[in-house]
């Protein structure tokens, strides 16, 4: 039972670059959240869904993007990578909105330099 | 605006001691609280999780007691041991929040033997 999968762990993006944050889930979740943990500042969410094809912004969605094609995937966008982007990024599930505990992968570590 | 306001920021206990972290609200409208742990590289997971309509409520070592009144939680630790060594954070969701989790800024307990 992998539960919520990250890829890559670890990232060193130029500037300007992008890339995309890989987030799949295997316990049939229709809720799905991107956060992001910057030191002694707690999580920040950035885009959650409800379910396929649904998506909403969070807290701080500025310069990122999502989509949601499948129930099982949930992958962040990064368009033109900034400073203010380096941060520990975390993908959860869960299988409700109000009391359903979220179910965290074990983050993507991205460094904009 | 900070939501939700929880403290210490760092925390350091002998083993065998007590560990209480505190959290404050602003907004009565929310109506879930649950507690995370994290330990470094290590997403979030929920610890315990309490709502209004009770005071308190014990899982093994681990207490949330909840003052409606004064709008705050705290998380007790009781025979705080060195694997409890991790960040807690306090969340809250409900009213406003569309159900999704709204989390303080952390606390680092560290429990010496």
């Amino acid at each position: 039972n992998a539960g919520v999968t990250q890829t890559p762990k670890f990232r060193i993006l130029k500037i300007g670059q992008s890339m995309t944050l890989q987030c799949a889930q295997d316990m049939n979740h229709n809720y799905m959240y991107w956060y992001r943990q910057d030191p002694g500042m707690g999580l920040k969410l950035i885009y959650y869904s409800v379910g396929a094809g649904i998506t909403d912004k969070g807290e701080v969605p500025n310069g990122y993007n999502v989509s949601r094609s499948t129930t099982e995937d949930f992958p962040l966008r990064l368009e033109l990578a900034a400073p203010s982007q380096t941060s520990v990024y975390f993908c959860a599930s869960s299988y409700g909105a109000l009391g359903s505990p979220l179910h965290f992968g074990n983050g993507t570590r991205l460094t904009v330099t | 605006q900070q939501q939700v306001k929880q403290s210490p920021q760092s925390l350091i206990v002998q083993k065998g001691g007590i560990s209480i972290i505190n959290c404050a609200y602003e907004n009565t409208a929310f109506d879930y609280f649950p507690w995370y742990q994290q330990f470094p590289g290590k997403g979030p997971a929920l610890l315990i999780a309490i709502r209004p309509d009770v005071s308190e409520k014990k899982e093994g070592r681990f207490t949330i007691s909840f003052n409606k009144s004064a709008k705050q939680f705290s998380l007790h630790i009781m025979d705080s041991q060195p694997g409890d060594s991790a960040t807690y954070f306090c969340a809250l969701s409900g009213g406003g929040s569309q159900g999704n989790l709204i989390f303080g800024k952390g606390t680092k307990l560290s429990v010496k033997p």
